[in-house]
């Protein structure tokens, strides 16, 4: 089993819907749990940084992190076709990050 | 702030040639680095921890004479791939910490022929 586990989609959405993004994760010993946006051939760039449970809000994007279920989300409102890249869910308790495989996500106009 | 950069972008070689990716911290001093690689459709995986000043720490499964890692200041930290091979094709992504948090390059595309 893969320490965290993320659907790789893709997934498309008309531009203006609501997007969530998903990942499990099984180490019980992670606090810290992060959102990262990857384009093409880019490194990735953090987006959303999150410690232990709770929810986080910043613009069109909120995370929650449940530690009862090791269940990590991503929320985007207003989808645009700029928000169009590849989403890396990770989580950590010490430097490590563990990544997830990234869910492809493409928004239409 | 915290700007990482990486080069090469993109590099070509012929197998058995050897490789290096330089990760340079421009407006920061980063005393950890780390480098990943990652496959398509994969996640990143971490290879190294890479300290200014010291040997790197390698995950289990990266052989570390293979991926020789040179941390020698607190702005720069190089990869090199000995010997490259066909199967080392990957996107190569290093990122170094800066206030806790870790700082992404963007990336060096390395395709062994």
């Amino acid at each position: 089993q893969k320490e965290v586990e993320q659907d790789p989609g893709p997934l498309s959405v008309p531009e203006g819907a609501i997007v969530s993004l998903n990942c499990t994760y099984s180490n019980s010993a992670f606090q810290y749990f992060m959102w990262y946006r990857q384009y093409s051939r880019k490194g990735p760039e953090l987006l959303m940084y999150t410690y232990s449970s709770g929810n986080k809000e910043d613009g069109r994007f909120t995370a929650q992190v449940d530690k009862s279920s090791k269940y990590i989300s991503l929320f985007i409102r207003d989808s645009q076709p700029s928000d169009s890249a590849t989403y890396l869910c990770a989580s950590s308790n010490t430097d490590k990050l563990i990544f997830g495989t990234g869910t492809r996500l493409q928004v239409f106009p | 702030g915290a700007v990482v950069s990486q080069h090469p972008s993109r590099v070509i070689c012929k197998s058995g040639t050897s490789v290096k990716i330089e990760c340079r911290s421009l407006d920061f001093q980063a005393t950890t680095m780390f480098w990943y690689r990652q496959f398509p459709k994969q996640s990143l995986m971490l290879m190294a921890t890479s300290n200014e000043g010291s040997k790197a720490t390698y995950e289990q499964g990266v052989e570390k004479d293979k991926f020789l890692i040179n941390h020698a200041s607190l702005t720069l930290s190089t990869l090199t791939v000995t010997s490259a091979h066909p199967e080392d094709s990957s996107f190569y992504i290093c990122s170094a910490r800066f206030s806790g948090e870790q700082f992404f390059g963007p990336g060096t595309r390395l395709t062994v022929l």
